[in-house]
């Protein structure tokens, strides 16, 4: 079966980093996805990765490993808007989406 | 552009009505999907389309049925709603199987 794993809650301060991490098992993959969704809200694209390594887009980065089935989100300086649930996505063999069930990050003062 | 639209945003219905889901994007988007999202769960795919006049079956078909008589709209039909069809319903558009999928704000359905 195919499979995305996410923790399901973390805690982080405000202006502090947060790397949350997504492993994936799928029938093939042509990509990579993170979105985020604030409560009651629609997902938003944040980045996509097909190939290995760190794509860095302001202060968020993302980072693949295609061998190890892993991918990180990093959140950098965080702001109280960054409390979300960020959601992980692998695109499969059929290119079709694969979600996991998202992290939800809490941010404090 | 108003993006990707649903309508209707709320509905409680009774368990064997039916009802319709509208989406409706602006962006010429080729591909379309409708998915649930139910809490502690990723999200799922009901059914999608490529393109104007057709319709696939995704991860959990029964129960629901599209059309997709225009580019810009794509239906979900619930021809004998089950509580179990309680959910937020999200429509999503792209231009193609890679590229990122934009999604509506999301209905909320209640079977009773």
């Amino acid at each position: 079966g195919q499979n995305i794993d996410q923790p399901t809650e973390m805690t982080a301060t405000e202006g502090a980093i947060v790397q949350i991490n997504c492993t994936y098992q799928t029938s093939g993959f042509n990509g990579l996805f993170w979105y985020q969704q604030h409560a009651g809200e629609a997902p938003t694209f944040l980045s996509y990765n097909v190939l290995d390594g760190l794509e860095e887009k302001g202060r968020f980065s993302s980072f693949l490993s295609r061998s190890k089935g892993y991918s990180y989100l990093l959140l950098k300086e965080l702001q109280m808007k960054d409390s979300a649930s960020y959601l992980c996505a692998v695109l499969d063999s059929n290119y079709q989406l694969i979600w996991g069930a998202g992290t939800k990050l809490i941010i404090k003062p | 552009n108003a993006g990707v639209t649903q309508t209707p945003k709320f509905r409680v219905l009774k368990t064997g009505q039916s009802m319709t889901l509208l989406c409706a994007q602006d962006m010429n988007h080729e591909y379309m999907y409708w998915y649930r999202q139910d809490p502690g769960m990723g999200l799922r795919l009901i059914h999608y389309s490529v393109g104007e006049g057709t319709t696939a079956k995704g991860e959990i078909p029964d129960g629901y049925n599209v059309s997709r008589l225009k580019k810009q709209n794509f239906l979900l039909g619930l021809e004998s709603a089950a509580p179990s069809q309680t959910s937020v319903y999200f429509c999503a558009s792209t231009f193609g199987d890679t590229d990122t999928q934009y999604f509506g704000p999301g209905t909320r359905l209640t079977v009773l």
